[in-house]
C-alpha cells in the first residue's frame, strides 16, 4: 500500500495566518490527491482534487499544488472556520490511502 | 440537492454482525460508485472498499476480506455495507462517500452524516 506521510502532525496558528500542509507519498502518485476538512463530530469535505483542483464551493483562500510524491494544502488567510484536521488521500492506487491528519488548532 | 443518509448508531456484542445502510438523493444513482470509509475514535480514516452502483462490483480492503459484503438496492436508491464476526477494534464511525468522477479510488465528494458502530461485550 502506498503510505501517505503529512507534517506537521498539529499546528497552532492565528486568525489572519497563511498556514501550509505537506503531504508525502511513498511512491508516485502523479496528480492523484485529494484534500479533506474534517471538524469534530462531522463527516470529511472535499476541498481539493486532483492536486489542485478546487471543489465547487470551496474558497479560494484554500489551494493545492505538487505532483509525483510532494503536495501542499496551502490556507492564504486563516479564517475562525477553518480550525479543523485536515487529511490528504491518493487516488492513484489501490487501495485509496489517507494520511494521519494535520490538526489547525488556534494559538 | 445531493444527499447521503445513513442508519442510526448501533450496539453490537462481539461475534456478531451489523449491516448499516446509505441511502441517496439528488443524482442519479448507477452514474457514481460509493466507497465506505471507518474511523476508529480519535484515530484518522481508513477506506473499507467500494461498491459500483452501476453493476455491483465491489472491492473490499484486503484486511476485511471475508467479513465485509457491500451491496445496492436500485429501486431506493440505497447502499448498504455488512460486517460479520464483530471485534472490538471494529468500533468507529463508519461513512458512505460518494467517488467523484471516473476514478474507483477517490476523491470522495459527498458524505454520509457518519453512523457509530461500537463493538463491546
Amino acid at each position: 500500500d502506498i503510505q501517505m506521510t503529512q507534517s506537521p502532525s498539529s499546528v497552532s496558528a492565528s486568525v489572519g495566518d497563511r498556514v501550509t500542509i505537506t503531504c508525502r507519498a511513498s511512491q508516485g502518485i502523479s496528480s492523484w490527491l485529494a484534500w479533506y476538512q474534517q471538524k469534530p463530530g462531522k463527516a470529511p469535505k472535499l476541498l481539493i482534487y486532483a492536486a489542485s483542483s478546487l471543489q465547487s464551493g470551496v474558497p479560494s483562500r484554500f489551494s493545492g499544488s505538487g505532483s509525483g510524491t510532494d503536495f501542499t494544502l496551502t490556507i492564504s488567510s486563516l479564517q475562525p472556520e477553518d480550525f479543523a484536521t485536515y487529511y490528504c488521500q491518493q487516488a492513484n492506487t489501490f487501495p485509496p490511502t489517507f494520511g494521519q491528519g494535520t490538526k489547525v488548532e488556534i494559538k | 440537492q445531493i444527499q447521503l443518509v445513513q442508519s442510526g448508531a448501533e450496539v453490537k456484542k462481539p461475534g456478531a454482525s451489523v449491516k448499516v445502510s446509505c441511502k441517496t438523493s439528488g443524482y442519479s444513482f448507477t452514474s457514481y460508485d460509493i466507497a465506505w470509509v471507518r474511523q476508529a475514535p480519535g484515530q484518522g480514516l481508513e477506506w473499507m472498499g467500494y461498491i459500483s452502483a452501476y453493476n455491483g462490483n465491489t472491492n473490499y480492503a484486503q484486511k476485511l476480506q471475508g467479513r465485509v459484503t457491500m451491496t445496492t438496492d436500485t429501486s431506493t436508491s440505497t447502499v448498504y455495507m455488512e460486517v460479520r464476526s464483530l471485534r472490538s477494534d471494529d468500533t468507529a464511525v463508519y461513512y458512505c462517500a460518494r467517488i467523484r468522477g471516473i476514478g474507483v479510488a477517490g476523491p470522495f465528494d459527498y458524505w454520509g452524516q457518519g453512523t457509530l458502530v461500537t463493538v463491546s461485550s
